[in-house]
């Protein structure tokens, strides 16, 4: 299976704050990749597919890039709503959907 | 609207088998371009795909858990269907359907709910 690693695993950060998550493939998957964000005791909600495409209905303050390994999730200024926890998944090996560990995004 | 919503049992023995259920609305489980995922979470821990169906009744399983799982679909009740036998205490986690499209890209999009599931004598 394909790893995914996500870094850092929590975060502190104030509104307005950009705040920058990054994931990382153990194999190139090209731009399948995709970002997910949940809240507490929600089901995880489709930010970001395809590595860099936004999903209808989020916000533009939520942006992804990259391709290969290496991948971020931005978001440019923080809003109270964004604190959750993150989640990058590949789509690359559809015989073996995997996600990264999660990246808690708090409070400062 | 596409909504899907996980039933099953809260309480599960171990060596039980467990079946939880997919309810989904808004799209048939006959559309060519989209299946139903099951993804689980035990608490406070990462997300974990587990299988997939399409239309076309492709299955896709986790090859750590295949033995295990068994996946199936009743298109007239537009339920999914997820078996896991064999079932353990770290088994416990909330699972989760989702509608997974099957042409690229894919992505799960959305969720059901999520439904949690403890293994417990």
């Amino acid at each position: 299976d394909i790893q995914m690693t996500q870094s850092p695993s929590s975060l502190s950060a104030s509104v307005g704050d950009r705040v920058t998550i990054t994931c990382r493939a153990s194999q190139t998957i090209s731009t399948y990749l995709n970002w997910y964000q949940q809240k507490p005791g929600k089901a995880p909600n489709l930010l970001i597919y395809a590595a860099s495409s936004l999903q209808s209905g989020v916000p533009s303050r939520f942006s992804g890039s990259g391709s290969g390994t290496d991948f971020t999730l931005t978001i440019s200024s923080l809003q109270p709503e964004d604190f959750a926890t993150y989640y990058c998944q590949q789509s690359y090996n559809t015989l073996g959907l995997t996600f990264g560990g999660g990246t808690k995004v708090e409070i400062k | 609207q596409v909504t899907l919503k996980e039933s099953g049992p809260v309480l599960v023995k171990p060596t039980e088998t467990l079946t939880l259920t997919c309810t989904v609305s808004g799209f048939s489980l006959n559309t060519a371009t989209m299946g139903v995922s099951w993804i689980r979470q035990p608490p406070g821990k990462a997300l974990e795909w587990l299988a997939h169906i399409f239309s076309n009744d492709e299955k896709t399983y986790k090859k750590s858990l295949k033995r295990r799982l068994t996946i199936s679909k009743d298109t007239s009740k537009s339920q999914v269907v997820l078996t896991m036998t064999d079932m353990d205490p770290v088994d416990t986690a909330t699972y989760y359907c989702a509608r997974i499209n099957f042409v690229e890209p894919n992505f799960f999009d959305p969720w059901g709910q999520g439904t949690l599931v403890t293994v417990s004598s």
